[in-house]
C-alpha cells in the first residue's frame, strides 16, 4: 500500500507570493491533517480535514487555510507569504477522525520564502 | 490546554548503550500519549501510543515507554541502541476526550556514537 505523498518536496517562493501545497493520503484514508515543522516553534498542528469538512483548526492566521475533495485528497494554500513562513508542512492521514486513529506522516513539503 | 516538556534536546550515547528519552506533560484531564521518530529528510513514524490499560507499551525497533500518571511522564528507552537509532524524537499528547489534535515536545535529538 501506498503512503503518504506530497507534492512538491521542495518549493521557494518569495515574499508576498501565494502557495498551494498537495497531499495523497493512504488509501483508504479519510482524514487528513496538516503540520508545521520549524526549529523555533516544533511541531504546530494546522487543521484537520475530515470527509471534506474541517474538523480543528489550530493557532495560524487566516493566510493558512484548507481544502479536501471528495477522494481526500488535501490541499493547503498559504497567501501573502512571509519569510517566517518558511517551515517544513507535513501532511499526514487517518482512516477516521479522532486521536486514537494512528496518523502516518508523508515527507513533507520544505518551503522556503526569500 | 495540554502541553509537553522534552526535557532534553540533545542526547549522545554510545552504540549497546541504553537511553532514556524523557518526556513530561502538563494536563488536568485524562490524555493519550505518543513517541514518534524522525529520521532525516523524512516525515514522522509513530513508535508507540499508550490510549488506556497497561503502564508499559512496547512499540517498534526495540523500544518502550512506561506511563507514570503521578509524575506525569511517559519516558522513552531502549535497552541497547544501534547507530541506525539516530533520529529526532518527539513525544506528543491529547486529550482522551473529543477530537482535539495531537501537541507535540520541542523533539530531542538522538545521537548514537560508534
Amino acid at each position: 500500500k501506498a503512503g503518504v505523498t506530497q507534492t512538491p518536496r521542495y518549493l521557494i517562493k518569495t515574499r508576498g507570493q501565494q502557495v498551494t501545497l498537495s497531499c495523497s493520503p493512504i488509501s483508504g484514508h479519510r482524514s487528513v491533517s496538516w503540520y508545521q515543522q520549524t526549529p523555533g516553534q516544533g511541531l504546530q498542528f494546522l487543521f484537520e480535514y475530515f470527509s471534506e469538512t474541517q474538523r480543528n483548526k489550530g493557532n495560524f492566521p487566516g493566510r493558512f487555510s484548507g481544502r479536501q475533495f471528495s477522494n481526500s485528497r488535501s490541499e493547503m494554500n498559504v497567501s501573502t507569504l512571509e519569510l517566517g513562513d518558511s517551515a517544513l508542512y507535513l501532511c499526514a492521514s487517518s482512516l477516521a477522525s479522532g486521536i486514537g486513529n494512528e496518523q502516518y506522516f508523508g515527507p513533507g513539503t520544505r518551503l522556503t520564502v526569500t | 490546554a495540554q502541553s509537553v516538556t522534552q526535557l532534553d534536546s540533545q542526547v549522545p550515547v554510545f552504540e549497546e548503550a541504553p537511553v532514556e528519552l524523557r518526556c513530561n506533560y502538563s494536563s488536568s484531564v485524562s490524555v493519550y500519549l505518543f513517541w514518534y521518530v524522525q529520521y532525516p529528510n523524512q516525515g514522522l513514524q509513530l513508535l508507540l501510543k499508550y490510549l488506556s490499560g497497561s503502564t508499559l507499551v512496547k512499540g517498534i525497533n526495540g523500544f518502550e515507554a512506561e506511563f507514570n500518571k503521578s509524575q506525569t511522564s511517559f519516558h522513552l528507552r531502549k535497552p541497547s541502541v544501534h547507530i541506525s537509532d539516530t533520529a529526532e524524537y518527539f513525544c506528543a499528547v491529547s486529550l482522551a476526550h473529543g477530537n482535539t489534535p495531537l501537541v507535540f515536545g520541542k523533539g530531542t535529538r538522538l545521537s548514537v556514537i560508534a
